[in-house]
């Protein structure tokens, strides 16, 4: 069964510092994908980042960039310029191989990101 | 991403009733999961709806407690039965193959929860 593991539950950056957010996960399969969201107090989960498997370029949007290194089964995201915004609980998941669109996500534990004024 | 709306978005209940959730989407998608997240904590998966047909559980799930209906492409309801303090939680409603063009289909995207509190 397929796994992932975020070792760092708590994390902190300076604003406008760059801070990173570990991932690792264990899986079989060859074909996935990967993403991180982000959970701020409010509740409601916002896509940040997916990474394709097959992919060998690393995903990018604007400030959030992704280290994928498929061989170590790390998935790590950088946040750049840090913003008081981007404080919020992160979860990186993983989507397991499902005919169509029925793969399901596998869950993280979450790592709590402080920005810090 | 797509609009998902959930109903009640909280609820204070009394232990032994049940309690249905609403979750509305507005496109149709082929697929709905509910979650279950303890506040602070990961998502665990409690079944993907199916339309047309009986949901598909996770292990620790069952239907007898977490009965859910989808009667179409756009609409799904979680009913959280004969409810104890345990069951205390945050439930978030997710989709994934949204029929809209520039959405990614493998992609899933969330509501914005409904946080019960059973005492």
């Amino acid at each position: 069964a397929q796994t992932v593991t975020q070792s760092q539950p708590e994390m902190s950056v300076q604003e406008a510092e760059t801070v990173t957010l570990s991932c690792t996960y264990d899986t079989s399969e060859s074909d996935y994908y990967l993403f991180w969201y982000k959970q701020p107090p409010s509740r409601q989960m916002i896509l940040v980042i997916r990474q394709e498997a097959y992919k060998q370029q690393n995903a990018t949007e604007n400030r959030f960039s992704v280290n994928f290194q498929k061989a170590a089964k790390s998935f790590s995201l950088k946040i750049s310029d840090s913003q008081l915004g981007d404080a919020a609980m992160y979860f990186c998941a993983y989507r397991t191989d499902g005919s169509g669109n029925t793969g399901k996500l596998i869950f993280g534990q979450g790592t709590t990101l402080q920005v810090k004024p | 991403s797509a609009v998902i709306s959930q109903k009640p978005s909280r609820d204070i209940c009394q232990r032994g009733t049940s309690l249905t959730i609403q979750c509305q989407v507005d496109s149709q998608v082929t697929m709905m999961f509910w979650y279950r997240q303890q506040p602070g904590q990961s998502l665990t998966l409690i079944a993907t709806a199916n339309q047309g047909s009986e949901a598909t559980y996770e292990s620790g799930f069952v239907i007898d407690k977490f009965p859910i209906s989808r009667p179409n492409l756009t609409f799904s309801t979680l009913t959280v039965s004969n409810m104890s303090p345990e069951d205390s939680s945050i439930y978030l409603c997710s989709v994934s193959g949204v029929q809209r063009e520039g959405l990614l289909q493998e992609t899933q995207y969330f509501g914005p929860g409904t946080r019960l509190l059973v005492l």
